[in-house]
């Protein structure tokens, strides 16, 4: 059971707009930390997505963006390539478990 | 670009001690700007922050392991380790290092798939 909520799944065609949940509590998102996003190829190690207020690493295309309100944040995947096709798990900081994920959501390009 | 690299027995009995080294290249563990952390992910499952280590040696652990675990660093050989004690199938994970930056990690390892089996 993780401590942040993600959508097991979710699915979108090319060139359409998705978006990716992360619920959380007051004592991780709630209490104002950021929310960070990483992507999973499959077989590969996580890649940081999304850090500090809305950034990306260099590489990462501006299709990417993430949000956040009260206790949940979001992913926004614009313009939905084949290449997205990935596991998403999002991140924060929390009171008295320190670093959280959430469970992870499956990206489904149709 | 910093690079990272698990290593480490892959396949351990129950009741033996996980033992793990990542070792950084294209950086100085030295650093004073980055944690050193491990993370692990159960087989089909979300992933789970184990604990850091800064290149000082103070530590923390994530408290529903802190009674099995030490993290180690070494930076004369530019490396950090993960001692998990008494493994049980629950363990059984891919165990990945990372670097930590503010609050995120930006750097990962490529994973170190470890099994615990009898």
């Amino acid at each position: 059971q993780s401590v942040l909520t993600q959508p097991p799944s979710v699915s979108g065609a090319p060139g359409q707009r998705v978006t990716i949940s992360c619920t959380g509590t007051s004592s991780n998102i709630g209490t104002g930390y950021d929310v960070y996003w990483y992507q999973q190829l499959p077989g590969k190690a996580p890649k940081l997505l999304i850090y500090g207020k809305n950034k990306r690493p260099s590489g990462v295309p501006d299709r990417f963006s993430g949000s956040k309100s009260g206790t949940s944040a979001s992913l926004a995947i614009t313009g939905l390539q084949a290449e997205d096709e990935a596991d998403y798990y999002c991140q924060s900081h929390d009171n008295t478990l320190s670093w959280v994920f959430g469970g992870g959501t499956k990206l489904t390009v149709l | 670009q910093v690079q990272l690299r698990e290593s480490g027995p892959g396949l351990l009995k129950p009741s033996q001690t996980l033992s793990l080294t990542c070792t950084v290249s294209g950086g100085s563990i030295s650093s004073g700007a980055y944690y050193w952390s491990w993370i692990r992910q159960h087989p089909g499952k979300g992933l789970e922050w184990i604990g850091y280590i800064y290149y000082s040696g103070s530590t923390y652990y994530n408290p529903s392991l802190e009674s099995r675990l030490t993290i180690s660093v070494d930076t004369s050989a530019n490396r950090f380790s993960l001692k998990l004690r008494s493994v049980t199938a629950a363990d059984t994970a891919v165990y990945y290092c990372a670097r930590r930056y503010d609050s995120w990690f930006d750097s990962w390892g490529q994973g170190a798939l470890v099994t615990v089996s009898s």
